[in-house]
C-alpha cells in the first residue's frame, strides 16, 4: 500500500521569503500523480500543484514549484516570495495511476502548518 | 457551476442519534467519495462511488452508509452516531476516477458527536 509522509507538523517563513515543505512518499507503481493541496482556516480543500510521475520536469504554478525527485521518492513544494494569505495547512497527496475503484482516491499525508510572519 | 456543496456545514449529534451528511455536484462527474478529518491524522476514504448505483468502502467504512442513486447526490449517513465520528468531513468528485484526474473539494462539513 502506498503511504505519503510530511515530516514537518508546523513551519514558520518571513513574509516575502521563501520556504520548502518536504514530502516523501512510498509505492512500488512506476506512474501515478501527485499533489499539493491548501486548507486555509475555512477547511475549503484548494489544489496548489500536480505533478505527474511520468514527467522530468518539475511542475510550476506562479510562486508555487515543486521539486520532484522520482528515484527519492521525494516531493517538496517551494513557496517564493511568501505572502499572509499563503499562511494554511498543506497537504502532499498521492494518487494512483491505475483507472478507478479504490486507486481513484487520493492518500495524503498528515500535513504541514504553514506560519507567515509579517 | 456550484461545483462540490455539502450540508449542513455544522451539526451536533447525540450519541446513538442518526443523520445524512449531504453532497451534491454540478459538474457531471461520475467518481465521488467521502473523507473524514481528524486532527493530525490528515484525510482518511470512507466511501466511494463510480458511478450511480455503484458504491464501495474506503480505509474507515465503520458506522457509515452511502448510497448513490444520481450522478449528482452522494449522502453519507451515519447509522448509530458515537463520539469516534466527531470529526470533519468532506466530499469530493472528478470526472471518471481516471488517471491523474483532479479532486474537487467541497466546503467540508463539522461534526461533533457528544
Amino acid at each position: 500500500a502506498q503511504t505519503v509522509t510530511q515530516s514537518q507538523p508546523e513551519m514558520s517563513v518571513q513574509e516575502a521569503e521563501t520556504v520548502t515543505l518536504s514530502c516523501t512518499y512510498d509505492t512500488s507503481e512506476s506512474d501515478y500523480y501527485l499533489f499539493w493541496y491548501k486548507q486555509p482556516p475555512s477547511r475549503q480543500m484548494i489544489l496548489v500543484i500536480r505533478q505527474e510521475a511520468y514527467k522530468q520536469q518539475n511542475a510550476t504554478e506562479n510562486r508555487f514549484s515543486v521539486n520532484f525527485q522520482k528515484a527519492a521518492k521525494s516531493f517538496s513544494l517551494k513557496i517564493s516570495d511568501s505572502q499572509l494569505g499563503d499562511a494554511a495547512m498543506y497537504f502532499c497527496a498521492y494518487r494512483s495511476d491505475n483507472y478507478g475503484g479504490s486507486q481513484g482516491n487520493l492518500i495524503f499525508g498528515k500535513g504541514t502548518k504553514l506560519s507567515v510572519k509579517p | 457551476n456550484a461545483g462540490v456543496t455539502q450540508t449542513p456545514k455544522f451539526q451536533v449529534l447525540k450519541t446513538g442519534q442518526s443523520m445524512t451528511l449531504q453532497c451534491a455536484q454540478d459538474m457531471n462527474h461520475e467518481y465521488m467519495s467521502w473523507y473524514r478529518q481528524d486532527p493530525g491524522m490528515g484525510l482518511r476514504l470512507i466511501h466511494y462511488s463510480v458511478g450511480a448505483g455503484i458504491t464501495d468502502q474506503g480505509e474507515v467504512p465503520n458506522g457509515y452508509n452511502v448510497s448513490r442513486s444520481t450522478t449528482e447526490d452522494f449522502p453519507l449517513r451515519l447509522l448509530s452516531a458515537a463520539p469516534s465520528q466527531t470529526s470533519v468531513y468532506f466530499c469530493a468528485s472528478s470526472y471518471s476516477g481516471g488517471v491523474g484526474e483532479t479532486q474537487y473539494f467541497g466546503p467540508g462539513t463539522r461534526l461533533l458527536v457528544l
